[in-house]
């Protein structure tokens, strides 16, 4: 079954650019959609958007301007650009699976620490 | 944007005793409501997806009910295992939006 793996720099300094890779594997990108969902440390879920396999994306207002999302088909991996982080970006990001932009996610990465810290 | 409500935060229940978790949402949302368990250190997991449909492989005593602005989540017979924080989730709008998470303790 299909499976999803987060990955990426552990440690972020502020204001720079955090970078993520999903990469899906027993399964294709293709006729899903990828939402991308954070989770501070100790604290609860916040989603940050999605994006089909054809490119089309939608954000969360809230990250909208520092937020950029991209599907590369033929590697199967999904990214995530994040600008001018604070300490507040901190947290677990996940990468989850969708039918459709609005909809269950299911399944869901098993999560990377990214910590935004000098 | 749509919020949801969860209560209680928390709660600490006797195994085999029920268990019900609530979620409100801000305004209607029909029944595009999900539910997710987390345990420890793990990814979210969903149970009960567009409010009452349970998911392949979950236990039975796992139901979910209601639509419009209010929900249910309900454990029949809680066990050890289900120690865990659970999530409502919407996907009726966007931005899509999580409740706050019940974290439930087993005594």
């Amino acid at each position: 079954q299909v499976q999803l793996q987060e990955s990426g720099p552990g440690l972020v300094k502020p204001s720079e650019t955090l970078s993520l890779t999903c990469t899906v594997s027993d399964g294709s990108i293709d006729t899903y959609c990828w939402s991308w969902v954070r989770q501070p440390p100790g604290k609860g879920l916040e989603w940050l958007g999605y994006i089909y396999d054809t490119g089309y994306s939608n954000y969360n207002p809230s990250l909208k301007s520092r937020l950029t999302m991209s599907v590369e088909t033929s590697k199967n991996q999904l990214s995530l650009k994040l600008t001018s982080v604070t300490a507040a970006d901190t947290a677990i990001y996940y990468c989850a699976r969708a039918r459709t932009g609005r909809n269950f996610f299911d399944p869901w990465g098993q999560g990377t620490l990214v910590t935004v810290s000098s | 944007e749509t919020v949801l409500t969860q209560s209680p935060d928390f709660q600490s229940v006797s195994p085999k005793e029920k268990v019900t978790i609530t979620c409100r949402a801000s305004q209607s949302i029909g029944i595009s409501l999900h539910w997710y368990q987390q345990k420890p250190d793990q990814s979210p997991r969903l149970l009960i997806k567009y409010a009452s449909q349970s998911m392949l492989g979950v236990p039975s005593r796992f139901s979910g009910s209601g639509s419009g602005t209010d929900f249910t989540l309900t454990i029949n017979g809680l066990e050890a295992e289900d120690a865990a924080t659970y999530y409502c989730h919407q996907s009726d709008n966007l931005p899509m939006t999580f409740g706050q998470g019940t974290r439930l303790e087993i005594k």
